[in-house]
């Protein structure tokens, strides 16, 4: 295993709350990444981040934010659930050759 | 706007047989190509890529195929086994940048 995780694995919030899901990795890596995967989408970027405090917007970032203040962790702020942010969202790290994917974090707002 | 589309959402395929999984994409500044495995409740793993300036990689039974002219690429599973039935993702870049990826096909390999 590449040493990412994410927390909580599952998680249900309701509508209007604000969520915050974290990765966390011992790689060491610079590039880390926030994906939601959804049926008929597949895995679209929502933000990512190339070093501490340095994050840029992916394609599908609308009512999502990001933090980095350490190497080792990415935090993804939901500021505040609507049920279109139903999905299930996986952490990545890696930079030139290929993306290794945490477990994912499957979110439901009800 | 879909830059890397997998137009098949599902393959059936029997055991021994081959598998070839479908990616076209739009962008021709593509220039690396891979493909991911998706087993439920796991996150993607990377299985195989390929630059822009081959045409052909091989990994034991896995072998990638890409198409600049047509801008598509294809997966090639030789033989197939109940194991390898899972999601595969297309995945695209340029300058090996942020990844783009296709809507995936579910591969289910039957005995």
């Amino acid at each position: 295993d590449a040493g990412i995780t994410q927390s909580p694995r599952h998680k249900v919030t309701e509508t209007g709350t604000p969520v915050t899901l974290r990765c966390h990795q011992t790689e060491n890596h610079r590039y880390m990444y926030w994906y939601r995967q959804d049926p008929g989408h597949g895995l679209r970027l929502i933000h990512y981040s190339y070093g501490v405090k340095d994050t840029d917007k992916g394609e599908v970032s609308d009512g999502y934010s990001v933090s980095r203040s350490k190497t080792e962790d990415f935090l993804l702020t939901l500021e505040s659930a609507t049920s279109s942010q139903t999905s299930v969202y996986f952490c990545a790290i890696g930079g030139d050759y290929g993306y290794t994917f945490g477990s994912g974090t499957r979110l439901t707002v009800v | 706007d879909q830059q890397v589309k997998q137009n098949s959402p599902s393959l059936s395929v029997q055991e021994g047989r081959i598998s070839i999984l479908n990616c076209d994409y739009t962008n021709s500044m593509f220039d690396y190509f891979l493909w991911y495995k998706k087993y439920p409740a796991e996150g993607p793993t990377f299985l195989i890529s390929i630059s822009s300036i081959k045409d052909k990689n091989e990994d034991g039974r896995f072998t990638v195929f890409l198409n600049k002219s047509a801008k598509h690429l294809s997966l090639h599973i030789v033989p197939s086994q109940p194991g390898d039935s899972a999601v595969y993702f297309c995945a695209a870049s340029v300058n090996t940048d942020k990844l783009i990826f296709g809507t995936g096909t579910r591969l289910q390999v039957f005995p």
